[in-house]
């Protein structure tokens, strides 16, 4: 069975600061998907970025970026030049590409520090 | 463009009853998959649907039933209500259970059991 884990229950940084976010994941499957979430007290999960496992190149989004280390099983998310706007939880998921089934891990709860 | 719909926001139950939440997914979406969220969690996969049939089923025991209907929305009922069932409960919608597009998530639905 796949797995997901975030070590990191909580996380600050300073406003315009850069963090990372950690993840790593199980699984014996070569086709899937990985992907951050965003949930802010408002509940929404908010998409912030993706991979697919068979892009050897990490994904950018604006101030998003991840660091994919397939045969590690990482997927690191770094936030550049934080704002305020940042502070949410973070959810680190992967998607099966055989049975399509999400499984998201614990979660990590970053601060931004004004 | 509205997005995925959830009502309600809030409801609260009692031990042993029977509940129903409802979901109404993203414009052009025809699948919808359901996640429990406990305090201080990741979601859960509870199950998803599509072609108004379910399609794939987490751990959740047969107290968790839903239903699809012809336009897509769908139905979560939980029947007795364990203080365990405490959660917020999360409908995401999209193209197809293939698609390689990620999932559209509501705002939730936050349940307490007394």
């Amino acid at each position: 069975a796949q797995t997901v884990t975030q070590s990191q229950p909580e996380m600050s940084v300073q406003e315009a600061e850069t963090v990372t976010l950690s993840c790593t994941y199980d699984t014996s499957e070569s086709d899937y998907y990985l992907f951050w979430y965003k949930q802010p007290p408002s509940r929404q999960m908010i998409l912030v970025i993706r991979q697919e496992a068979y892009k050897q190149q990490n994904a950018t989004e604006n101030r998003f970026s991840v660091n994919f280390q397939k045969a590690a099983k990482s997927f690191s998310l770094k936030i550049s030049d934080s704002q305020l706007g940042d502070a949410a939880m973070y959810f680190c998921a992967y998607r099966s590409g055989r049975t399509y089934k999400y499984i998201f891990g614990t979660g990590t709860r970053l601060k931004v520090l004004a | 463009d509205a997005g995925v719909t959830q009502s309600p926001t809030h409801l609260i139950k009692t031990r042993g009853q029977q509940v129903t939440l409802r979901c109404s997914p993203k414009s052009g979406h025809d699948t919808v998959s359901w996640y429990q969220q406990a305090l201080g969690q990741g979601p859960q996969f509870i199950f998803q649907y599509y072609e108004e049939e379910e399609r794939q089923r987490g751990n959740f025991p047969d107290r968790f039933s839903g239903h699809q209907f012809p336009n897509y929305s769908s139905e979560l009922n939980v029947n007795a209500l364990l203080l365990g069932d405490s959660a917020l409960y999360l409908c995401a919608s999209s193209f197809s259970p293939h698609s390689n597009q990620p999932q559209h998530f509501g705002d939730g639905t936050r349940l307490s059991i007394l």
